[in-house]
């Protein structure tokens, strides 16, 4: 089935620790997305890709950095420098259809709770 | 200025009530529109695409006007099913996917 894998589903980091939060997609989608929720909080972006090898940060990138050297994969790594990571990670994907079209909903994997214990 | 600004609610409503959401984003530039829903601690799930001539699903309905940058979803018959947290979502130009906060929907019987 296609869809959006996101690994693992828990994580538990000690304090000054780098994480990486795996993103895998077989949608053959181009545009890729990293949200951070927090409880009764909105998603707020952190990084997008609109293209392999391509990524533009978001509202929040401050500590958190990501590659994207497959179209299939955009993992997330959770540096040290984020000074308060404990949040729900969400990763979505959608087609990217370039200059002045409309673009598909998005579809997203079930999340990655981190922890900083 | 938040890009997508949404009420957060909670708005509480009696089974069979109708209720309505707003959304105002901020980027005149904005290509796409859309609604998602979420449950408690899982991802967010697809409700419905928004279109500029409005468009209808069942008992949802979704308009949009570009002129205003605001948007809406009505909810006709709530079901106590629908009680979850409602996302006005906006794909701004360059594929950068913008969500508001969320509106909360509580429907009792």
């Amino acid at each position: 089935d296609g869809g959006i894998t996101q690994s693992p589903k828990y994580l538990f980091r000690k304090e000054g620790q780098n994480v990486t939060l795996s993103c895998e997609q077989n949608l053959n989608h181009d545009a890729m997305y990293w949200y951070r929720q927090d409880p009764g909080q909105g998603l707020r972006l952190i990084y997008y890709s609109q293209i392999v090898n391509d990524f533009q940060k978001g509202d929040i990138a401050e500590g958190y950095s990501v590659s994207r050297e497959k179209k299939e994969s955009f993992p997330l790594t959770v540096t040290s420098a984020q000074k308060n990571p404990t949040a729900f990670y969400l990763c979505a994907s959608s087609d990217y259809t370039g200059t002045g079209g409309p673009s598909t909903e998005a579809f997203f994997g079930q999340g990655t709770r981190l922890t900083v214990v | 200025r938040k890009e997508v600004e949404q009420d957060p609610g909670p708005f509480n409503v009696p089974e069979g009530a109708t209720v309505a959401f707003n959304c105002t984003y901020s980027n005149s530039a904005s290509q796409s529109f859309f609604w998602y829903r979420q449950d408690c601690r899982k991802e967010p799930k697809l409700l419905m695409s928004v279109y500029s001539s409005g468009n209808e699903d069942g008992r949802f309905t979704a308009q949009l006007n570009r002129a205003s940058q605001y948007i809406s979803l009505l909810i006709r018959d709530s079901k106590l099913s629908d009680s979850a947290t409602y996302l006005c979502v906006v794909m701004e130009y360059g594929n950068k996917l913008v969500f508001g906060a969320g509106t909360i929907l509580r429907v009792k019987s």
